[in-house]
């Protein structure tokens, strides 16, 4: 079983919709909490940084993670096609190092 | 200019043969990393340095030879290349308790 557990989808919604992502994991060490973007044949890029439980916002993102659950998530209020991208889960247990990815979620919005 | 830059952009080679792929970044980071993108999207860690120093490696064959001339360049060469080592591969750079750049991809197709 790996320790970052991600639905792969694909996810197809509606653009205007809330996109709703999620990723679970088994090691209670992780601390750090990441959501990356990667559009197609680019490089991950990070959207949202979170340091323990709690939530975090920005614009039309928010990020929430659950140390008792071991879940964190991703809301993308008014998606837009241009949010079509596959999201990776990442996560450590120290503020740089070795991060463990999730297998991504591929998004598409369609307008 | 490109933070994280990795030249080639596309190697196609054939089984046996031995390839090197570089990165560079010009962010002034002491950590860089390599990592491993199958073609399911599932992003892994290989190896990382810091100030030329090898101070994550992971169960990686060693036919994989990273080296580090200096805290800004970070290769990756690969001995007697095989079928499973076709994906994409990313360098990273990061200065501690910062975010993690991705360079955009080298994708290494194996005849």
């Amino acid at each position: 079983q790996k320790e970052v557990e991600q639905d792969p989808g694909p996810l197809s919604v509606p653009e205007g919709a809330i996109v709703s992502l999620n990723c679970t994991y088994s090691n209670s060490a992780f601390q750090y909490f990441m959501w990356y973007r990667q559009y197609s044949r680019k490089g991950p890029e990070l959207l949202m940084y979170t340091y323990s439980s709690g939530n975090k916002e920005d614009g039309r993102f928010t990020a929430q993670v659950d140390k008792s659950s071991k879940y964190i998530s991703l809301f993308i209020r008014d998606s837009q096609p241009s949010d079509s991208a596959t999201y990776l889960c990442a996560m450590t247990a120290d503020s740089w190092g070795k991060l463990q990815f999730g297998a991504g979620t591929q998004v598409v919005v369609t307008p | 200019d490109t933070a994280v830059s990795q030249t080639p952009k596309y190697l196609v080679t054939q089984m046996g043969n031995d390839k090197s792929i570089k990165c560079e970044q010009n962010l002034g980071h002491d950590t860089m990393y390599w990592y491993k993108q199958d073609s399911k999207k599932f992003l892994k860690i290989m190896f990382s340095y810091n100030n030329k120093e090898l101070i994550i490696n992971e169960t990686v064959p060693n036919r994989f030879s990273p080296k580090s001339p200096d805290k800004a360049h970070l290769n990756l060469h690969i001995n007697s290349l095989e079928l499973g080592d076709s994906a994409v591969y990313f360098c990273a750079s990061q200065s501690r308790g910062d975010e993690q750049f991705f360079g955009p991809g080298t994708r290494l197709t194996v005849l």
